[in-house]
């Protein structure tokens, strides 16, 4: 399996523009998540889906956030209206089991907002 | 209080030398541990699980829990420098249904 696939690997935008970051789980995966890694807050996580159903999106920043799995293999986070503090790394992740077992993550995506 | 406390380190260790990395929870419900390697510009990657109290071995590394007081714990023996990396401790709690990280601890082992 070729695990967790995000893309693009590196987002530079300015500030305004809509972003749009996408992952492919692994195949029979049946969670999903969405996390956000930063310096001064570390890992936070932003919404996890099971069998593509939203459960939690309690993590979301703002109204600006929005995510969706319209299927078992697709899911994107998008950010519109973009701003410079929300430049961070997003990491998608999947897993097998809801936390009794590891996550797998994905490459990333880095985002920057001048 | 954080959910899930590591000390901001940095923690340098010479070659050869035991690794302790500490954690400690807020949460008495939690039931999963983990300890995540996190190389600079990579994505986290797991390296041990343990889900019940006392000493979990593999390899170099062992993981230690202790419920009672609330601390996980990651010993690198025989450290080498391809261990020098950012080490996240992440913990689930069912009440909730999140895996919380910690900020991490970073290592640098010097040859």
């Amino acid at each position: 399996d070729a695990g967790v696939i995000q893309s693009p690997r590196h987002e530079v935008t300015e500030m305004g523009q809509e972003v749009t970051l996408r992952c492919k789980p692994i195949s029979g995966h049946d969670y999903l998540f969405w996390y956000r890694q930063t310096m001064m807050r570390g890992l936070e996580l932003l919404i996890y889906f099971n069998n593509n159903v939203p459960i939690d999106d309690s993590g979301m920043p703002e109204d600006r956030f929005s995510a969706k799995m319209p299927n078992a293999s697709f899911s994107t986070l998008k950010i519109q209206p973009s701003e410079p503090r929300d430049s961070a790394v997003y990491f998608c992740a999947s897993s097998l089991v809801e936390g009794e077992v590891g996550y797998t993550f994905g490459s990333g995506t880095r985002l920057t907002v001048v | 209080q954080k959910e899930v406390e590591q000390n901001s380190g940095p923690l340098s260790v010479p070659e050869g030398a035991i690794a302790s990395l500490n954690c400690t929870y807020s949460d008495r419900g939690s039931q999963s541990f983990f300890w995540y390697r996190q190389y600079s510009g990579k994505s986290p990657e797991l390296i041990m699980s343990i889900y019940s109290n006392g000493d979990k071995e593999d390899g170099r590394f062992t993981a230690q829990l202790n419920k009672a007081s609330q601390y996980v714990s990651l010993l690198i023996r025989d450290s080498q420098p391809s261990d020098s990396a950012t080490y996240l401790c992440a913990v689930f709690t069912g009440a909730n249904s999140k895996l919380t990280f910690g900020k991490g601890i970073t290592l640098s082992v010097r040859p």
